[in-house]
C-alpha cells in the first residue's frame, strides 16, 4: 500500500511565528494535497500540487503557502501563524490516472497559542 | 464549487445490524465517489468507492449505492462488527477531476 508519512505529529507554535509541516510519499505519485480537518467542516483542501514544482490553490488557501520541491516532498508553510490555524492537517497523496484513489498520511495536530 | 453534504453526524447500530449513510452532491459532472474510514487519532484510509458509470458496487460487507439522477450516494455497513466503529467520510471529485470535496463525516458507533 502506498506510504505518506507527516512530520511533525504534533506541532505548538506561537501567534506571529513560522510554522513548516512536511509530508513524504513514497509511491511515486504525480499529486499531493494539504488538508485541514475541524470539527464540522470535515476536510478542507488548503493546497495542491500536480508534480516537483507545481503548487495550487485548493479552497481555503488564505494563510498558507506550500512548496513541492520533489516528487516525493510537498511542505505546507504558515508564514505568520494564527490561533485561527489551530487544526489537524492532512497530507495525501494520489494519482487520477490510477483510479484516483487518495492515500493519506497520519496527520499533524498543530496548536497555535 | 462542488458541496457535498452527509447527512448523518452519527450513527449507533447494534452489533450484526446494518448502518448506511447518505451524502448528495452537487456537480452533475461528479464521477468519482470514494470513501474513506477514519480511526480515532489516525488518517484517513480508502474503503471503497463508486464510479458514474454503475450505480452499485460491493466490496465484502460494504455496499455503495450511487443514484446520479437524484446526486445522492450511499454506504451500506451490512452485518456490523465493533472494529468498524469509526467516523466515515463520503467525497464526490469536481468536474475536472482532480480535487476531492468532502463530507463532514459520520460517526459511527456498533453496540454489542
Amino acid at each position: 500500500e502506498a506510504a505518506v508519512t507527516q512530520s511533525p505529529r504534533n506541532k505548538v507554535a506561537v501567534t506571529g511565528g513560522k510554522v513548516t509541516l512536511s509530508c513524504n510519499q513514497t509511491n511515486n505519485h504525480n499529486n499531493m494535497y494539504w488538508y485541514r480537518q475541524d470539527t464540522g467542516h470535515g476536510l478542507r483542501l488548503i493546497h495542491y500540487s500536480y508534480g516537483a514544482g507545481s503548487t495550487e490553490k485548493g479552497d481555503i488557501p488564505d494563510g498558507y503557502k506550500a512548496s513541492r520541491p520533489s516528487q516525493e516532498n510537498f511542505s505546507l508553510i504558515l508564514e505568520l501563524a494564527t490561533p485561527s490555524q489551530t487544526s489537524v492537517y492532512f497530507c495525501a497523496s494520489g494519482d487520477p490516472g490510477n483510479q484516483d484513489t487518495q492515500y493519506f498520511g497520519p496527520g499533524t495536530r498543530l496548536l497555535v497559542l | 464549487g462542488e458541496k457535498v453534504e452527509q447527512h448523518e453526524s452519527t450513527l449507533s447500530v447494534r452489533e450484526g445490524d446494518s448502518a448506511v449513510i447518505n451524502c448528495t452532491y452537487t456537480d452533475t459532472a461528479s464521477s468519482y465517489f470514494p470513501w474513506y474510514k477514519q480511526e480515532a487519532g489516525k488518517g484517513l484510509h480508502f474503503v471503497i468507492d463508486i464510479r458514474s458509470n454503475v450505480d452499485r458496487k460491493q466490496s465484502q460487507r460494504l455496499i455503495v449505492l450511487l443514484d446520479k439522477k437524484a446526486k445522492r450516494f450511499s454506504l451500506h455497513i451490512t452485518a456490523t462488527q465493533p472494529e468498524d466503529s469509526a467516523i466515515y467520510f463520503c467525497a464526490a471529485t469536481n468536474s475536472a477531476g482532480n480535487k476531492l470535496t468532502f463530507g463532514i463525516g459520520t460517526r459511527v458507533l456498533v453496540r454489542p
